[in-house]
């Protein structure tokens, strides 16, 4: 089964500030890698599909990007809305999460 | 609009079976690359994918459970429900039900909380 790796595990920044997140796959998965927010208490939700497709309706300054076994989630400049942990997955795998404070 | 809820038991004894029922709406599990799934999140941790069951009634379990899970299909009344068996403390959670097209996972519902103490 594809192990799938994340960090940091958490961070901290500032509004404004260019936030990055990185998953490793243990395998290739090629493209097969999604995003998703979850601020507290609430469920996750779709912000990136396929590593790279912003989903309908999420701001453009989440993106993502990478194949095959290393991708990154980027957010462009930090906004205070945006304080939550995110999580990658592939197939029915989830990274451990990166927890973004401010 | 795509909306599921997920409904069951908050509170159940160690070794008894859990059963939780997804009703959802928006969507039909008859059409064709539609899943309903479920997903579990332990407090503090992340989320631990459970099941599946697709629109040709294919079903998906995750490795580790798959002797402890169950899933099946009310289609009359949209919903899909889920049993596992002989919980533990450990099966405390949120369970979520989620809808899939296809491989993609896009929504979720909003959660229901399980604790396993006797």
């Amino acid at each position: 089964d594809v192990q799938m790796t994340q960090s940091p595990s958490s961070l901290s920044a500032s509004v404004g500030d260019r936030v990055t997140i990185t998953c490793q796959a243990s395998q290739d998965i090629r493209n097969t890698l999604n995003w998703y927010q979850q601020k507290p208490g609430k469920a996750p939700k779709l912000l990136i599909y396929d590593a790279s497709n912003l989903e309908t309706g999420v701001p453009s300054r989440f993106s993502g990007s990478g194949s095959g076994t290393d991708f990154t989630f980027t957010i462009s400049s930090l906004q205070p809305e945006d304080i939550a942990t995110y999580y990658c997955l592939s197939g029915f795998t989830f990274g451990p999460g990166t927890k973004v404070d401010i | 609009q795509i909306t599921l809820k997920e409904s069951g038991p908050t509170l159940v004894k160690p070794t008894q079976t859990l059963t939780l029922t997804c009703t959802f709406s928006g969507f039909s599990l008859s059409t064709s690359g539609v899943g309903v799934g479920w997903i579990r999140q332990p407090p503090g941790k992340a989320p631990e994918w459970l099941a599946l069951i697709y629109w040709d009634a294919d079903k998906r379990f995750s490795p580790s459970l798959n002797n402890r899970l169950s899933i099946s299909q009310d289609p009359s009344k949209n919903q899909v429900v889920l049993t596992m068996t002989n919980m533990d403390p450990v099966d405390t959670a949120t369970y979520y039900c989620t809808h899939h097209r296809w491989d993609l996972l896009d929504y979720w519902g909003q959660g229901t909380l399980v604790t396993v103490s006797s």
